[in-house]
């Protein structure tokens, strides 16, 4: 199986700050002939399910504000928040969909310095 | 909008069987770019993904290999809904199980259910 190992696993930002966590895939996650990278970004709210921020590594889902930006390729991938916000308190994810059985990060859990 | 509505009972004995059920709305679960997942969340295991079925002329399902002597997922396209059966269950299998629509070509969650959680326990 492909191990997504997330840093650091906690974090704490000012309000305004940028903040970015870290995964690191244990394989290669894009196929070269399509420069695709299958990987996703998820945040997670207390009491609340994952809900998906950036797929394809890069692309913002419809509605996700602009701020959260996803980077990487290859094993190392990025998600940063480029101005934190006290709505983005929550836990992070990352999840790769390049092959059988699909894998979560740890997760990244964010709060307010 | 996509919604996945989850119900099933909250406490299950051990070696009994755990039965879920998702009720989708806004996608058909014949949808040729969806799958349709088990996903399940607890602080031992983190999330991890349990299995799928989806419709490609005719039903597939793939699983996860640590739960494949023990999962079913269904389809009732009748109802438009998928069905999660896990047998014999211990503590172990006590979690918050999320219903979670896939999309393809690629394999990302786009749609999750409010999720349900679990307790396996006499």
């Amino acid at each position: 199986d492909i191990v997504l190992t997330q840093s650091p696993d906690s974090l704490a930002v000012s309000l305004g700050e940028r903040a970015t966590i870290n995964c690191k895939s244990s394989q290669i996650i894009s196929y070269s002939s399509s420069y695709k990278n299958y990987l996703a970004w998820y945040q997670q709210r207390p009491g609340q399910p994952p809900r998906l921020l950036i797929y394809w590594a890069s692309t913002r889902e419809s509605g996700v504000p602009d701020r959260f930006s996803g980077g990487g390729s290859g094993t190392d991938f990025t998600l940063t928040i480029s101005s934190l916000q006290a709505e983005d308190v929550a836990t992070y994810y990352c999840q790769q969909y390049y092959a059988l059985p699909y894998t979560l990060g740890q997760g990244t859990k964010l709060e307010i310095k | 909008q996509v919604q996945l509505q989850q119900s099933g009972p909250g406490l299950v004995k051990p070696s009994q069987t755990l039965s879920l059920t998702c009720a989708v709305s806004g996608d058909s679960i014949s949808s040729n770019t969806a799958a349709w997942a088990w996903i399940r969340q607890s602080p031992s295991r983190g999330l991890e993904w349990l299995g799928r079925t989806f419709y490609r002329s005719q039903w597939s399902s793939d699983y996860e290999e640590s739960v494949k002597s023990q999962i079913t997922i269904n389809s009732d396209t009748s109802k438009n809904q998928i069905s999660l059966l896990l047998s014999s269950v211990t503590p172990e299998d006590t979690a918050v199980y999320y219903c979670v629509r896939e999309i393809h070509p690629g394999g990302y969650f786009q749609n999750w259910g409010q999720g349900t959680l679990v307790t396996v326990s006499s």
